[in-house]
C-alpha cells in the first residue's frame, strides 16, 4: 500500500475483553514498531520487529500484551483482559530499516469501559 | 535514569518569525537524532535525521543541529507560517539498543499571522 494501515481506527471495548490491533506495513519495509501515546502525552515504546523477531519487546507494559509479526509484514498486537489504563492510541510505524526514517500510521484509538 | 527532555510549554510565535526547539537528552548515547512532526489526530510525519558525527542538517526551512558533547539539538523553523503549527518531537536511536526509537514528549508551536 501507500502508507502504513492500521485497523481498526477506532475500538471501544469493554473492561476485561481481549482486544487485536492490525497494522500493515509498507511494502518492504523490514522494521515495524508498536507505540502508544496517551491524552497529551509523548509516544511511548511498545516493541520493534525486524522480520518477524522481536529483538526488544522492552516495552510491553505487562504480560497482557503481546505481539507478533508474520511473513515480515502484517503485524498484530493484542491486549488480553483490558484495563481502563489501556486507553490510548495505538500507533505502528514501519521503516526500510532500523536506522532510518519511520513512516506512521494513523494509530488506533483504543477506549476500554 | 534515561530522559529525553523537550520544552512541555507551547512555543507562540508570529508569522515569519524563526522557531527554535530543544531537546536535551541525558544517559543516552545516540548514534542519530530524528524530528517529527505531529498535527492532531494523525501520526508522527519524519522530517529529519541527523548522525552523531554531523553538527548541523538543513532541509528547506528547517534546520537542525547535534551536540553530543552538550547532549541537546536545536531545531529551527525559519520564516514560520502558519501551516507550521503542530507538535514537533525529537526522537533518538540509541548505539546500544538498535531499532528502539525513543521520542520525546514533544514542544507544541503555534503561529499566529
Amino acid at each position: 500500500g501507500a502508507g502504513v494501515s492500521q485497523s481498526p481506527s477506532n475500538k471501544v471495548t469493554e473492561k476485561g475483553k481481549d482486544v487485536e490491533l492490525r497494522c500493515d506495513p509498507i511494502s518492504g519495509h523490514t522494521a515495524l514498531y508498536w507505540y502508544r501515546q496517551s491524552l497529551g502525552q509523548g509516544l511511548e515504546f511498545l516493541i520493534y520487529f525486524q522480520g518477524n523477531s522481536a529483538p526488544d519487546k522492552s516495552g510491553l507494559p505487562s504480560d497482557r500484551f503481546s505481539a507478533e509479526r508474520t511473513g515480515g509484514s502484517v503485524s498484530t498486537l493484542t491486549i488480553q483482559r483490558t484495563q481502563q489504563e489501556d486507553s490510548a492510541v495505538y500507533l505502528c510505524a514501519s521503516s526500510t530499516d532500523r536506522e532510518e526514517k519511520a513512516f506512521f500510521g494513523q494509530g488506533t484509538r483504543l477506549t476500554v469501559v | 535514569s534515561q530522559k529525553i527532555e523537550q520544552n512541555s510549554e507551547a512555543l507562540n510565535i508570529q508569522e515569519g518569525k524563526t522557531a527554535t526547539l530543544t531537546c536535551n537528552y541525558t544517559n543516552y548515547s545516540p548514534a542519530y537524532l530524528q524530528w517529527y512532526r505531529q498535527d492532531p489526530g494523525r501520526g508522527p510525519v519524519f522530517l529529519l535525521l541527523i548522525r552523531e558525527n554531523e553538527k548541523e542538517k538543513r532541509k528547506e526551512r528547517l534546520k537542525v543541529t547535534f551536540d553530543t558533547t552538550l547532549k541537546q539539538s536545536l531545531f529551527h523553523i525559519t520564516a514560520s507560517q502558519p501551516a507550521d503549527s503542530a507538535t514537533y518531537l525529537c526522537a533518538l536511536i540509541l548505539t546500544d539498543s538498535w531499532g528502539k526509537l525513543q521520542f520525546g514528549a514533544g514542544t507544541q508551536v503555534v503561529v499566529t499571522p
